[in-house]
């Protein structure tokens, strides 16, 4: 069962703090990795995605890949309460083009 | 540009019945995929499919799903002689190419009740 982690939160941050989402993926030979966000009664929307080793920033967004140890990060700087939604990190497992998907992380940024 | 269009946005049955539940890709995108959103759970993959094939269905229900994408028009999931547990929501993604590094763009998606 190729399984993807997230800390169902709720994760509340003050306005203007760095918010910290974590995932972790159980297939190594996972190929690329996602992270959208979801507003209540909404579609998930792509923020950012990440295919090698390291950091990627884009904006306010950094998200963090560590293959050795399965394991990905999405930072948030300067949170706004615009950010407050659930962030769903998803992975293609080795061999395939589906996503699979985190319960997902639900983010409070308090005015 | 429009998006991935689902229609339609809100879908009532009752039990036994059939669903229909349709999706345009973005324009120049020929390849889908299917998710559903249970309650409280997360997405979960159902199908792929590019015109007229369908790539991967690893994640259907063995019995009462179906989903086609003709070469003409939108792609269809189809649900026969749904039951409450079919209650979710249901989104249709679409890409350019069939690649594992390609992003997956999301519709609205359909939020099916079953009476």
């Amino acid at each position: 069962q190729k399984e993807v982690e997230q800390n169902s939160g709720p994760l509340s941050v003050p306005e203007g703090a760095i918010a910290s989402l974590n995932c972790t993926y159980s297939d190594r030979g996972s190929q690329s990795f996602f992270w959208y966000r979801q507003y209540s009664g909404k579609s998930p929307e792509l923020i950012m995605f990440i295919y090698s080793n390291g950091d990627k920033e884009d904006g306010r967004f950094t998200a963090q890949l560590n293959k050795a140890s399965q394991y990905v990060s999405l930072l948030i700087r300067d949170s706004q309460p615009s950010d407050s939604a659930t962030y769903l990190c998803a992975v293609t497992p080795g061999g395939s083009e589906k996503l699979v998907f985190g319960k997902g992380t639900k983010l409070t940024v308090n005015p | 540009n429009a998006g991935v269009m689902q229609n339609p946005r809100h879908l009532v049955r009752r039990r036994g019945q059939e669903a229909r539940l349709r999706c345009s890709p973005v324009k120049g995108h020929s390849h889908v995929y299917w998710y559903r959103q249970l309650p409280e759970e997360g997405l979960k993959f159902m199908v792929y499919l590019q015109k007229e094939n369908i790539i991967d269905e690893s994640g259907m229900p063995k019995e009462r799903f179906s989903a086609e994408f003709p070469k003409e028009g939108p792609s269809i999931l189809r649900i026969q002689q749904v039951v409450r547990g079919d209650s979710a929501a249901y989104f249709c993604a679409s890409s350019p190419i069939g690649s594992p590094h390609q992003p997956q763009h999301f519709g609205d998606g359909t939020r099916l009740s079953i009476l």
